[in-house]
């Protein structure tokens, strides 16, 4: 059973377009951190989100954690081709559980 | 940045041979981890260790082993790989503090044929 199921899986787009994506579960996490994964390459870590409710800005990215923390959500806005990449959220319990993924392509 | 480093970042080998999967930190991290990813796909844990002397399996089952003798090394080792274990494996270290960051490394990918 996946805990973490993140939509869309897969997104392309043309650059200055907005997007959102989302990551859900029925569980809840104590913290939940969006990461971005080059192909070739390991995931990096973007943010970390802790509280219920609480949003986080990083230049033209905005990350939400739901009320409940068993949610979130990152939104891009103006997207750019270097935002290319796979995001992957990962929810902390005992240890963190990874997201299915979302693979966003921006076309230039 | 972190420093986080695995060799080799591709390997392409034959069904039958045994492989090990060098992953190193200079950090100075107590907790390691071993996940394994498809193309795009998540990221599954099949190996952690908390430190020296310590390793545990993860939620994926594996037939690699891993050991952790030093701090800063954690290889992982396939006695006899097989063509299922072709994947993307990913090492990762993790510091200590209110909310544990993973920084990891840029990934072994592995082929066997």
């Amino acid at each position: 059973t996946q805990l973490l199921e993140q939509s869309p899986q897969f997104l392309s787009i043309q650059e200055g377009e907005n997007l959102t994506v989302y990551c859900n579960s029925s569980s809840v996490f104590s913290s939940l951190q969006w990461y971005r994964q080059e192909p070739g390459e390991g995931p990096v870590l973007l943010v970390t989100v802790v509280t219920g409710g609480e949003v986080k800005k990083l230049k033209r990215l905005t990350f939400q954690f739901g009320d409940a923390r068993k949610d979130s959500s990152l939104h891009i806005t103006a997207a750019q081709p270097g935002d290319t990449g796979l995001y992957l959220c990962a929810g902390a319990r005992y240890k963190y559980i990874f997201g299915t993924g979302t693979r966003l392509k921006v076309l230039a | 940045e972190a420093d986080i480093y695995q060799t080799p970042r591709y390997l392409v080998i034959g069904t039958g041979k045994k492989i090990t999967l060098e992953c190193s930190q200079t950090m100075g991290h107590d907790k390691m981890y071993w996940y394994q990813q498809d193309p795009g796909m998540e990221l599954h844990l099949i190996h952690y260790s908390y430190g020296v002397n310590s390793t545990e399996k993860g939620d994926l089952s594996s037939e690699s082993t891993v050991s952790r003798i030093r701090t800063e090394h954690f290889p992982l080792t396939l006695e006899s790989a097989r063509p299922s274990h072709t994947s993307q494996y990913l090492c990762a270290s993790s510091v200590e503090g209110i909310i544990e960051k993973l920084f990891f490394g840029s990934g072994t990918q592995l082929s066997v044929l």
